[in-house]
């Protein structure tokens, strides 16, 4: 079973540039999360999907942050523009949306904004 | 409010045990978890517990308090591969993560 896939794996852009992010779940997952891991921190959440429901998206900075799962599996993630704190490791998470249930990440895409 | 606590680092010898603290103040609690994070790469599950008590698999057993909100994740056996950061999370309708032991296995 292939794990949670992300794309691009690494990115560097200039700060007030735009950016995005994809994430394609485990399949069968309902439940999709986004996450920014700053250096020496632990994983935060932005938002939360139950299909194409965003749930919980309290912690996402909506002045220059964006996110869609359209059709309730893949989901992109959308900086702009970006600033140089948004520099991190944005983490794409997900679930069958049971209770208690594991979380199993992706990779991660490494952003670094100059 | 929601916080975990966990030590920053810790070294160990190989072959020796090691054991990294987790403490949290939740709003809601439904179980807490541990994951592994080696450097560059994605938390890997680890454990879960819901109930009081020790939890073992293999070389790596994981116990909670529930009325003291505690945790520790115990490592034996200790392998240089075990050189990693250590997720505590907890939560109600979300997890929070602490910032993470990073563990130092030296020979």
């Amino acid at each position: 079973e292939a794990g949670v896939v992300q794309s691009p794996r690494y990115k560097i852009i200039e700060k007030k540039q735009p950016v995005a992010f994809w994430c394609n779940p485990i399949s069968g997952h309902n439940t999709l999360y986004w996450y920014r891991q700053n250096l020496g921190q632990g994983p935060e959440l932005l938002i939360r999907y139950e299909n194409e429901e965003a749930v919980d998206d309290s912690q996402l900075p909506k002045d220059r942050f964006s996110a869609e799962r359209l059709k309730g599996v893949d989901s992109t993630l959308k900086i702009q523009p970006a600033e140089l704190g948004d520099s991190a490791v944005y983490l794409c998470a997900s679930t069958h949306g049971r209770e208690r249930e594991t979380q199993y990440f992706g990779p991660g895409t490494r952003l670094l904004v100059l | 409010g929601q916080n975990i606590d966990q030590p920053t680092e810790m070294t160990a010898t190989e072959g020796a045990i090691v054991q990294i603290n987790c403490t949290y103040q939740t709003s809601g609690f439904n179980g807490l978890f541990w994951y592994q994070q080696h450097a560059g790469e994605a938390p890997t599950f680890l454990s879960y517990n819901v109930l009081d008590g020790l939890e073992e698999k293999g070389r790596f057993s994981s116990f909670l308090s529930r009325s003291k909100g505690y945790s520790y994740l115990l490592l034996k056996e200790l392998q240089m591969k075990d050189s990693a950061s250590y997720l505590c999370a907890g939560g109600y309708n979300k997890l929070i993560f602490g910032a993470g032991t990073r563990l130092a296995v030296h020979p």
